[in-house]
């Protein structure tokens, strides 16, 4: 069975502080993955998107993607309480198919 | 990215009924997709639809249960037949864009509409 994998938290950090969420998943062909932030009772927003090994910013936040270990990686800076969320990590297993699979989400908490 | 609308947001239902939920897109899109996110999970695909085309459903989901209608570019709608309480869930559509600067099938997001909220009772 495909999967990803994500710690559910949840993880608590200080406000000004850098976040990091992690994700590995299972399918070593899987070439596209992202980043959702969901807040409690709404729907899934797209913060993230990575496709090649390395890194990728976009203001406070950069992606990380490691394809040999089958790991991607979020990272907020400067963490402000408004931060707090729950981060999905969904990946594209099937290329064909193009539907995400979803981790389970990481609960960020930011404390003021 | 894309503006995109469900209805109803939210719903009561009794055991045994059905609802049909819409999903409504401001541009044309060829892939949509339908997911469940039920009760402190994450999100589950349900379907994949493509205008033109019968929908794909993934294991554990059929179609006699969840019928899926696909036919434009721009509308989708999904329903819930036969509701039991353990279809109580929020249902989600998306939508794949290329973003712009993209290129080929890998850079494709999904962008999610705000759900529907649905009770069986």
């Amino acid at each position: 069975q495909k999967e990803v994998e994500q710690n559910s938290g949840p993880l608590s950090v200080p406000e000004g502080a850098i976040a990091s969420l992690n994700c590995t998943y299972s399918d070593r062909g899987s070439q596209s993955f992202f980043w959702y932030r969901q807040y409690s009772g709404k729907s899934p927003e797209l913060i993230m998107s990575i496709y090649s090994n390395g890194d990728k910013e976009d203001g406070r936040f950069t992606a990380q993607l490691n394809k040999a270990s089958q790991y991607v990686s979020l990272l907020i800076r400067d963490s402000q309480p408004s931060d707090s969320a729950t981060y999905l990590c969904a990946v594209v297993m099937d290329t064909g198919r193009r539907a995400l699979t979803f981790g389970s989400g990481t609960r960020l908490q930011v404390q003021p | 990215s894309a503006v995109i609308s469900q209805k109803p947001s939210r719903d009561i239902c009794q055991r045994g009924t059905s609802l049909t939920i819409q999903c409504q897109v401001d541009s044309q899109v060829t892939m949509m997709f339908w997911y469940r996110q039920q009760p402190g999970q994450s999100l589950t695909l349900i379907a994949t639809a493509n205008q033109g085309s019968e929908a794909t459903y993934e294991s554990g989901f059929v179609i006699d249960k969840f019928p899926i209608s696909r036919p434009n570019l721009t509308f989708s709608t999904l329903t819930v037949s036969n509701m039991s309480p353990e279809d109580s869930s929020i249902y989600l559509c998306s939508v794949e864009i290329s973003p712009e600067g993209g290129s080929g099938i890998y850079s494709y997001e999904q962008y999610f509409g705000p759900g529907t909220r649905l009770t069986v009772t």
